[in-house]
């Protein structure tokens, strides 16, 4: 089975600090991908990687950043966090190619104060 | 960007069959559909996906129009344990800056 792991599962940061999510899949999956989720919105792209060094923004990338420096670890970083990064943030990671399905780890709430 | 649309919750008696169905006027050619089921504090886990027709899986089918421009996912004999959030996601990850996921469907299954 594919397992996705994200580093933390709560974290509480304050306004103005670098933030760092982990993301870390052990399936030798090209694609990774990190997405926010908020009440009635649903999920939400902010950015994939389809390579190792390889990035694109998806639909809500202000304000954030990612690395991905080994093929099984793609990081999320909020440059400033604010308070309205305060989400659930998910990742996951899928093979390349079209029409893949994304396995995805169980979240980390990332609270802002 | 292909816009998604579910309702936002169902309500069902168990044994019963639940079809949940996603409006996707803008779909693109390359699109395909694909259906996620959500717990709480887990993440979203793969149940089927289809690009035409209808697909059918050990839990579920879906079906879609010649015009792909909505979807029904049909889980049949539904069970306690289906109550979740289901959430239809268009796109491809060819081109993943284009995936869009519904805003989900909360499914409550009661006896």
């Amino acid at each position: 089975d594919v397992k996705v792991t994200q580093s933390s599962r709560y974290l509480v940061k304050r306004t103005g600090e670098k933030v760092f999510l982990e993301c870390v899949q052990d399936m030798d999956h090209e694609n990774m991908f990190w997405y926010r989720q908020d009440p009635g919105l649903g999920l939400r792209l902010i950015y994939f990687s389809y390579d190792v060094k390889m990035k694109e923004k998806g639909d809500i990338p202000e304000g954030y950043s990612v690395s991905r420096e080994k093929k099984e670890r793609f990081s999320l970083i909020l440059e400033s966090a604010s308070t309205n990064q305060t989400s659930m943030y998910l990742c996951a990671s899928s093979l390349g190619g079209l029409n893949q399905p994304q396995h995805f780890g169980d979240g980390t709430r990332l609270s802002i104060l | 960007l292909a816009k998604t649309t579910q309702p936002i919750s169902m309500d069902s008696y168990e044994g019963q069959e639940v079809n949940i169905t996603c409006s996707h006027n803008n779909i693109a050619t390359n699109d395909y559909i694909t259906w996620y089921q959500q717990f709480p504090s887990q993440g979203p886990r793969f149940i089927i996906q289809g690009y035409k027709t209808k697909v059918t899986n050990e839990v579920a089918s879906l079906f879609i129009p010649a015009d792909r421009k909505s979807s029904t996912l049909s889980l049949p004999r539904v069970s306690l344990s289906d109550t979740a959030v289901y959430y239809c996601l268009v796109g491809n990850t060819g081109t993943a800056s284009k995936l869009t996921f519904g805003t989900g469907t909360r499914l409550q299954v009661t006896l």
